[in-house]
């Protein structure tokens, strides 16, 4: 079946650290990509993108590159600051209305 | 501030009450999404609305009850909950079709606590 497979953490990481979030998923056909972020206290909310193979997504620092052959949207930063402290998930959408989410990775970025 | 409007932010109740959470989205989505959150485990769709029809049902007990008046208004009716149902439950919608990304926009979600 369908399933997305990230850490769970938390990933703790001093201020101006690089980040990786790994990502891989099962899917069948070819789904779009999408990085949602959850900020303490609130709701999910769109980090960034890729719809096609190849495809780099990016936003406030952060990029991922959709890879087809490894079936992986790994999330990286160059440089974490402590306001990017947040669950992030990766998931794919495989349909209408037909998103994979997982449980989420925590990051917790110290001054 | 995302567009969804989610109430109450908390509620607490006891295994024989009855009672709602409503959402509201100012966006013009054509589908409107139930998701619930609980520690360590998957975020997990509960139902889909597209234009007040009902399009996905995730085997959820029927101790939850969904209501769409509208595109605009997603209500879930909670009643003999148990303490296994204490979670976050967020609210969701996204444009779907030709003319929309698919892209969630939730709401910050109600905190409930099963007594």
């Amino acid at each position: 079946g369908n399933s997305v497979t990230q850490m769970e953490g938390p990933v703790t990481l001093s201020e101006e650290a690089f980040l990786t979030i790994n990502c891989t998923y099962t899917a069948t056909g070819y789904p779009s990509l999408f990085w949602y972020v959850q900020y303490p206290g609130e709701g999910l909310q769109l980090l960034l993108k890729a719809t096609k193979a190849d495809d780099k997504g990016s936003n406030k620092g952060f990029e991922a590159t959709y890879r087809k052959e490894t079936t992986s949207f790994h999330l990286e930063k160059g440089s974490v600051q402590v306001s990017d402290s947040a669950v992030y998930f990766c998931a794919p959408r495989t349909g209408t209305y037909k998103y994979i989410f997982g449980t989420g990775t925590r990051l917790k970025v110290l001054a | 501030e995302t567009g969804v409007t989610q109430t109450p932010r908390h509620l607490v109740m006891g295994m024989t009450n009855k009672k709602s959470l409503k959402c509201e989205q100012h966006l013009g989505h054509n589908a409107m999404y139930w998701y619930k959150q609980s520690a360590k485990k998957p975020l997990e769709l509960m139902f889909v609305y597209n234009f007040k029809e009902q399009t996905e049902n995730n085997s959820v007990p029927s101790r939850f009850s969904p209501e769409c008046p509208n595109s605009s208004h997603l209500f879930l009716h909670l009643h003999t909950l148990q303490p296994e149902d204490s979670a976050l439950y967020l609210c969701a919608s996204s444009q779907e079709g030709t003319s929309g990304t698919g892209e969630l926009f939730f709401g910050e979600g109600s905190r409930l606590t099963v007594l």
